[in-house]
């Protein structure tokens, strides 16, 4: 069946522009996450959301970035004024009720902030 | 503050021979632990997860063990495949019941030689 997908796959931006990246969370799952890699690093936590509870922000570098999940499916994260220490891939995933059961990750949006 | 590590940053292995991949966790009430792993260019693949009411769990070729005395996850890989190469990263539930953020460790990468 269809994993979560991520797009775009690959995005260049000029330092100070504004960005977005999109999820498309596996269908049915309740729980989305948002988690930043850089290169040869771990994953870093972003933003979680699930069902219509208040979304878990802690994870937000600072107030330029921000997440959206609408409807309950499809999120997008905004990268505002983006700085060069932006760049890494951004990963999404999603689970079908959160903790307790496995988190299903996309490709990620590699980032490269000029 | 809390955190997951990993003891060993790299590990090389014959190919056929068994892999052990450590982890340390900080979290002592970290009830859910997680195996990831993620192959250059992909996001992170689910292998396996273990609650803290077990100590072993096994799947195919791969089982986790954890010891919580010692706060100490492994995961081993049977008859190692070149296929098994990749990074590893070991994640817990940091806010068990609570919070469901995985915080995930900086990696071991695994490489398989003939």
């Amino acid at each position: 069946g269809a994993g979560v997908s991520q797009s775009p796959s690959n995005k260049v931006t000029e330092k100070g522009k504004d960005v977005e990246l999109r999820c498309d969370p596996i269908s049915g799952h309740t729980a989305l996450y948002w988690y930043r890699q850089s290169l040869g690093q771990g994953l870093e936590f972003l933003i979680y959301f699930q069902g219509n509870s208040a979304p878990d922000k802690s994870g937000l570098p600072s107030d330029r970035f921000s997440a959206e999940r609408t409807g309950g499916s499809v999120s997008t994260l905004t990268i505002q004024r983006t700085q060069q220490e932006d760049s890494a891939v951004y990963l999404c995933a999603s689970s079908s009720q959160g903790i307790g059961s496995p988190l299903h990750f996309g490709n990620g949006t590699r980032l490269t902030v000029t | 503050g809390e955190s997951v590590g990993l003891h060993l940053p790299t590990l090389s292995v014959q190919e056929g021979d068994n892999s052990i991949i450590n982890c340390a966790y900080s979290n002592s009430a970290s009830d859910y632990f997680i195996w990831y792993k993620q192959e250059s260019g992909k996001g992170p693949q689910f292998i396996i997860d273990i609650r803290s009411n077990m100590d072993k769990r096994q799947g195919q070729r791969v089982t986790v063990l954890l010891n919580k005395t010692v706060k100490h996850l492994s995961l081993q890989i049977a008859a190692t495949q070149p296929g098994d190469s990749a990074v590893y990263f070991c994640a817990e539930n940091l806010k068990p019941g609570n919070t469901d953020k995985l915080i995930f460790g900086t990696g071991t990468r695994l490489q398989v030689f003939p």
